[in-house]
């Protein structure tokens, strides 16, 4: 079945301590994305990536970095997390130069 | 850049009644248009997308959006609402085209309520 996969799906964690959220898709897309969900504000990008070995910032990229050194995986990654990152994060993927994109089942980040 | 403006943040309907999802946006170049929605505890489907040709798209469940090039409006409609359309329904932009073409940028989100 083609689909985006995220892990963990939810996560509680405290200030500070570094975390990894994978994102992995099978239908051989090059662009990948994350976003951040809050209330009211709908989906924010963080990062996105063009295809392996090219990420570039989003609208909300502060506190977060990614990797691209494989096309099916795209893992956000939280250093140093903090409170104002609790969020629901999605990852998403296209094909090429489609601008349909599909979204992960959504990782629920709660930092104490 | 572009930005979309989703005028309801709820919008409350009976079951059967028609309901329509309000979304402006704002670009300086040609666009593309989204909705997806988002059903309670999961991810983001796509509902219908408008990307060139007919102004009036439609989804497989019975909703219908209409681009409107002149207002820059995407409203998302449905003559008849069912209990289980009740989600939260977000309206995204993307600009045709052009290096950025896999950047959406996405409205607050409208939370649909459909009461029996």
């Amino acid at each position: 079945e083609a689909q985006v996969t995220q892990n963990p799906r939810y996560l509680i964690t405290v200030t500070g301590k570094k975390l990894t959220v994978t994102c992995s898709q099978n239908m051989n897309h090059e662009y990948m994305s994350w976003y951040r969900q809050d209330p009211g504000l709908g989906l924010r990008q963080i990062y996105y990536s063009m295809n392996v070995e090219v990420t570039d910032k989003g609208d909300v990229p502060e506190g977060y970095k990614v990797s691209r050194k494989e096309k099916r995986n795209f893992p956000l990654i939280l250093e140093s997390p903090s409170p104002n990152q609790t969020s629901l994060y999605f990852c998403a993927s296209s094909p090429g130069r489609s601008p349909t994109q599909y979204f992960g089942p959504g990782t629920r980040l709660l930092v104490l | 850049a572009q930005s979309v403006t989703q005028l309801d943040s709820q919008v409350p309907v009976f079951e059967e009644a028609p309901v329509e999802l309000r979304c402006n946006y704002s670009s300086s170049v040609s666009v593309y248009l989204f909705w997806y929605v988002q059903y309670p505890n999961q991810g983001l489907q796509l509902l219908l997308k408008y990307l060139s040709g007919s102004t009036l798209v439609e989804s497989i469940n019975g909703f219908e959006a209409e681009f409107n090039k002149s207002q820059t409006s995407f409203h998302l409609r449905k003559p008849s609402v069912h209990i289980s359309d009740t989600a939260e329904y977000f309206c995204a932009v993307t600009e045709a085209g052009g290096t950025s073409y896999g950047k959406l940028t996405f409205g607050q989100g409208t939370i649909l309520t459909v009461h029996p």
